[in-house]
């Protein structure tokens, strides 16, 4: 069945260290993926998407790695800020579509 | 301002008292969609709808109505709301359907029902 999940509920770093957050799939036939940011008290929004003819892809501060041998997505965050303290998720359209498929998050914290 | 706006942001109320959250963009988007979040649980989706007058049911669709009679506005209403859909609820829309798709979402509405 469709699942996405991460690896570690949790990830406390230090200001200006790289954070790395990852997430492991199920459906080998998923060929697009996206990672939410949903900071305490608001909606998810959208980081940086990947599709699967890709093996990376950057943004400002942000890279995700896709991994489809293994099924696996990372995302990376370069000089973490107190400001990235957020829980993350990794999402993939369902089958269908119509949906998008979230795994149950991780809460990154950063320390100053 | 591209947004996605939802009513109310808190709710309490009470087991059978119908209510509706609305929901409103911006973007002219045809899809939308609500999701619900719980602890452990994620985000779960409740129906979507691919543009006026289609929506279809999602992961959780027990207990909930929608209606897209507008392409703009998408409200979820509880008819007769009970404690287990005591929840964090979010709007959410996009502007493709599905695929390729980067979705928008709201700000939330908690919900408690006593």
């Amino acid at each position: 069945g469709e699942s996405v999940g991460l690896h570690l509920p949790t990830l406390s770093v230090q200001e200006g260290d790289n954070s790395i957050i990852n997430c492991a799939y199920s459906n080998s036939a998923s060929d697009y993926f996206i990672w939410y940011k949903q900071e305490s008290g608001k909606g998810p929004q959208f980081i940086i998407d990947i599709r699967s003819n890709m093996d990376k892809r950057q943004g400002q501060r942000v890279t995700v790695l896709l991994n489809k041998t293994v099924k696996h997505l990372s995302l990376q965050i370069a000089a973490t800020q107190p400001g990235d303290s957020a829980v993350y998720f990794c999402a993939e359209n369902s089958k269908a579509g119509t949906a998008l498929i979230f795994g149950k998050g991780t809460t990154l914290s950063v320390s100053s | 301002e591209a947004q996605v706006t939802q009513n109310p942001r808190y709710l309490i109320t009470v087991t059978g008292k119908k209510l509706t959250v609305t929901c409103s963009q911006n973007m002219n988007h045809e899809y939308m969609s609500w999701y619900r979040q719980d602890p452990g649980l994620g985000l779960r989706q409740i129906y979507y709808s691919m543009n006026v007058e289609v929506t279809d049911k999602g992961d959780v669709p027990e207990g909930y109505k929608v209606s897209r009679k507008e392409k703009r506005n998408f409200p979820l209403i509880l008819e007769s709301p009970s404690p287990n859909q005591t929840s964090l609820y979010f709007c959410a829309s996009s502007p493709l359907i599905g695929r390729r798709g980067k979705a928008f979402f709201g700000q939330g509405t908690r919900l408690t029902v006593v």
